[in-house]
């Protein structure tokens, strides 16, 4: 049972170029987010798809956008990267059903140059 | 918004003692969760609390929710429990986690 996967697991990008993290989990979860750390903080929150179809912004939305494909799949694009986008992404889903636990994938740590 | 605040932010240890972490919230909740990032960046699911005790082997948690507070409780501390410890909150009675800043412990052997 693999959980929540993502990939890239590393990822270095120069000022404006663009590129799309990608999460998939089997745990049949309708609940996915995306969050990013910064050295030294907790947990921010990007974006979040409460289901399938339907996805709404979190705490730091700007310079980034989401597309919940299927149940399954909930990917991260930044169309035009810069340094403060520098920051380890993770990937999280979770049950619909309150209360619920979230599981975490393995993170990606993006650097902006 | 809920505000989510741990004590203590670092924390040293000698291998072998207990400690005690301290997860604030300033709503009611109905989730809480604790999680370790260990020093290789994984978090990892260590309770979901959101009120009572639980235990899993030297780690245990308590939730009074009534008094909007969690405890994490380490026994015989190993080199192995370093790293940074995250209690988190359901944001606006959501499912949307909402993260402390973290107590970061080291275990020196």
């Amino acid at each position: 049972n693999a959980g929540v996967t993502q990939t890239p697991k590393f990822q270095v990008l120069k000022t404006g170029q663009s590129m799309t993290l990608q999460c998939a989990q089997d745990m049949n979860h309708n609940s996915m987010y995306w969050y990013r750390q910064d050295p030294g903080m907790g947990l921010r929150l990007i974006y979040y798809s409460a289901s399938e179809g339907t996805t709404d912004k979190g705490e730091v939305p700007n310079g980034y956008n989401v597309s919940r494909l299927n149940k399954r799949e909930f990917s991260l694009r930044l169309e035009s990267a810069a340094p403060s986008q520098t920051s380890v992404y993770f990937c999280a889903s979770s049950g619909t059903a309150v209360p619920t636990e979230a599981f975490f994938g393995q993170g990606t740590r993006l650097t902006v140059v | 918004g809920i505000q989510v605040e741990q004590s203590p932010p670092d924390l040293i240890l000698q291998e072998g003692a207990n400690s005690t972490l301290r997860c604030n919230f300033s709503d009611s909740v109905n989730n809480l969760q604790w999680f370790h990032q260990n020093p290789w960046g994984q978090l990892i699911n260590l309770f979901y609390i959101p009120s009572g005790t639980k235990q899993n082997g030297r780690l245990s948690a308590t939730t009074v929710a009534t008094e909007r507070y969690s405890l994490l409780y380490i026994s015989s501390s190993q080199t192995t429990d370093s790293g940074v410890y995250f209690c988190a909150v359901p944001m606006d009675s959501s499912y949307k986690l909402i993260f402390g800043s973290g107590t970061r412990l080291l275990v020196r052997p």
